[in-house]
């Protein structure tokens, strides 16, 4: 059965203090990885999609990378507005349609 | 270029009672997939629509169903609801398969409290 778990749960983090969010996954095969943010209230918002390994994809102080058997979410200098719940999922290669298997999230706390 | 909404986005029943939530998808997408979100389990998937066709199911009890009409919009029904069912409800939708991978869109999502 697919699997997705990330890590940690929760983060604290000072401003302009990088760190790296983990997701690992188990899945028969990989046909792509996402990533989401999720504030409180409201639906995930896409980031990034990581098709295979050693590609890496950015965006503002966001940098995603993908290996065989974990993604990772690099967090650069953040600031309060990257306050979030960061989602990791996986689309295994033979589901059949649109099918997401999700982690758990990380729950990212930026103090100013 | 209008984002996925829910409607309604806040929901009070009662167990035993049933439940219908609407979902409109970005325009010109056809793609059309619920998850159900809780503090325990996460997000869940419970099913996907394409073309009004059911694509593929998630490990649900029957009691949850949906259905996709011509414009794409989508309905989730679920009946004879349990207490266990209060969680935020969430639809995406993505705009074709003949892309590699297409990205999901979520609406807000509708919060349905069973008591």
């Amino acid at each position: 059965e697919d699997q997705v778990t990330q890590s940690p749960e929760a983060l604290r983090l000072q401003e302009g203090e990088s760190s790296s969010l983990n997701c690992s996954y188990t899945v028969s095969g990989l046909r792509g990885l996402f990533w989401y943010r999720q504030d409180p209230g409201k639906g995930p918002e896409f980031l990034f999609t990581l098709y295979s390994a050693g590609e890496e994809k950015e965006k503002e102080r966001l940098k995603a990378t993908l290996t065989k058997k974990e993604s990772f979410l690099h967090i650069t200098a953040p600031k309060p507005e990257d306050s979030a719940t960061y989602l990791c999922a996986v689309q295994p290669d033979k589901a059949a349609g649109n099918k997401l298997t999700f982690g758990g999230g990380t729950r990212v706390l930026v103090k100013p | 270029k209008a984002g996925v909404t829910q409607t309604p986005r806040y929901l009070i029943k009662t167990r035993g009672q049933q439940v219908t939530l609407s979902c409109s998808p970005i325009s010109g997408h056809r793609s059309v997939s619920w998850y159900q979100q809780t503090p325990g389990q996460g997000l869940q998937f419970l099913f996907e629509y394409f073309s009004e066709t059911q694509r593929n199911k998630g490990n649900f009890p029957g009691r949850f169903s949906g259905r996709q009409f011509s414009n794409s919009r989508s309905e989730m029904n679920v009946s004879t609801l349990e207490l266990g069912d209060s969680a935020l409800y969430l639809c995406a939708s993505s705009p074709s398969v003949i892309r590699l991978l297409p990205e999901q869109f979520f609406g807000p999502g509708t919060r349905l409290t069973v008591l």
